[in-house]
């Protein structure tokens, strides 16, 4: 079946300092791979996915097939940034996300 | 921008009582989903809806679940008869064409409470 871990439940960084949202699946075919993020009292929103290769936010992820993992990643952390992050996957072949536990990260000014 | 929204944003009832959760999908859009968020849990998927009729659902989606699509921009989530164990953060998610370039669009989220 498929999965989506994050080992990190929360995250705290100083602003300005390198942050990184850890996010592994397990998926025996060719995922698409997104990260959503929830701002407080927000919705969710798409924040990036992998077939679009595209920096938002400065956030940038990348699909390692042989880790099996999508780290999310952003060189200088902003107070903005502090919010919930989820990975999520989707097969190809359906329709559903199936989203990890999510990481809050807070960001220390 | 367009968006999915959501009423209401709180809903608080009684044990056992039915209960409407209501979804405006953004006008275009052809594929609909119900994914719920028991508080301290993942976003979880319920349902996805399609042509007027379910494509997929999960386990969680049993006899006391169902959606309608009763006009042209209503989608709603009907639970028959509410237990403790629904209460969670219901949302809407639609989106626009098949296929793996297009994304999900997420409305705002209504929170169940049952009592």
């Amino acid at each position: 079946a498929q999965r989506v871990t994050q080992p990190e439940k929360l995250l705290s960084v100083f602003k300005g300092a390198p942050v990184e949202l850890k996010c592994n699946y397990s998926y025996s075919g060719s995922p698409e791979l997104f990260w959503y993020v929830q701002y407080s009292r927000q919705r969710l929103q798409l924040l990036l996915r992998h077939i679009s290769r595209e920096s938002i936010k400065g956030f940038t992820a990348d699909l390692n097939k042989g880790e099996t993992s999508f780290h999310l990643k952003k060189p200088f952390a902003q107070e903005e940034d502090s919010a919930m992050y989820y990975c999520a996957l989707r097969e190809t072949s359906y329709d559903k996300v199936i989203f990890g536990p999510g990481t809050s990260l807070s960001v220390i000014p | 921008e367009p968006e999915v929204t959501q009423t209401p944003s709180h809903q608080v009832t009684q044990m056992g009582q039915e209960v409407i959760l209501r979804c405006v999908p953004i006008s275009n859009h052809l594929y609909f989903y119900w994914y719920r968020q028991i508080l301290g849990q993942k976003v979880e998927f319920l349902v996805s809806f399609y042509n007027n009729e379910i494509s997929e659902k999960s386990e969680i989606f049993d006899d006391q679940f169902s959606v309608e699509r009763p006009d042209g921009s209503n989608f709603t989530l009907k639970i028959r008869s509410t237990k403790l164990e629904d209460s969670a953060m219901y949302f809407c998610a639609s989106r626009e064409f098949s296929g793996s370039t297009d994304t999900q669009y997420f409305g705002p989220g209504t929170r169940l409470t049952v009592l």
